[in-house]
């Protein structure tokens, strides 16, 4: 079974500054992998995904994301964030049948000026 | 545009009340997808449908129903509420076949209370 580990609750940060937020999935299986942003007082909203090609893989927004097969990452990076980025996001593998996905527990990122 | 509603965007319900949830999506979907977002926990899945009439129990059903009764319109019904059901809830739509069947779109959620 597929499980989605985010290390970090909370990620402070000024702004301009670059984040990293780390992601990490097991799955014995090929995976899909799912960035999604949630601003506060609304749903989600996809960020980016990976299903096969490039590692690098870019969203909106300015966010990117790389997936390592081998260390079973897909950690999200901005080079410079802004205040607009302030939300929570959500790390997510596809379990592999009836489309459904695993979600990580989440990271809030608080930018400050 | 793809658009999820939900029909509330915040709920009070009392403890022993049956509560339904709406959920209306206008991109023909097949998938229909409710979940339950709580601090720490992330989203957790109840039901799925991935089709009329079709359910399938997610990872927390006990406690839940659903109905789909039309393609668009997935309910989440909760039979007698209990505090411990205090949560958002979001609601969420995908296709069933091909690339995009990954990618959920989803509602702004309603967050319930019971009292």
């Amino acid at each position: 079974a597929q499980s989605v580990t985010q290390l970090d609750s909370q990620v402070p940060v000024f702004e301009e500054a670059p984040v990293e937020l780390r992601c990490n999935y097991s799955s014995s299986v090929s995976v899909y992998l799912f960035w999604y942003v949630q601003y506060p007082n609304q749903g989600l909203q996809l960020l980016l995904k990976y299903l096969s090609g490039s590692t690098l893989v870019k969203g909106i927004n300015g966010f990117e994301a790389e997936f390592n097969k081998s260390q079973t990452s897909f950690h999200l990076r901005k080079p410079s964030v802004h205040i607009s980025d302030t939300a929570e996001y959500f790390c997510a593998v596809y379990r592999g049948s009836g489309d459904k996905l695993t979600f990580g527990t989440g990271t809030r990122l608080a930018v400050r000026p | 545009d793809v658009k999820v509603t939900q029909s509330s965007r915040y709920l009070v319900k009392r403890t022993g009340e049956k509560v339904f949830l709406e959920c209306v999506q206008d991109m023909d979907h097949e998938n229909m997808f409710w979940y339950r977002q709580d601090p720490g926990l992330g989203l957790r899945l109840i039901y799925f449908s991935y089709d009329v009439k079709m359910k399938e129990k997610g990872d927390i059903p006990e406690g839940y129903s659903v109905s789909r009764e039309k393609k668009e319109r997935f309910s989440l019904i909760l039979e007698s509420a209990s505090t411990n059901q205090t949560s958002m809830y979001l609601c969420a739509s995908s296709f069933r076949w091909g690339d995009s069947s990954y990618e959920q779109y989803f509602g702004p959620g309603t967050r319930l209370t019971v009292t």
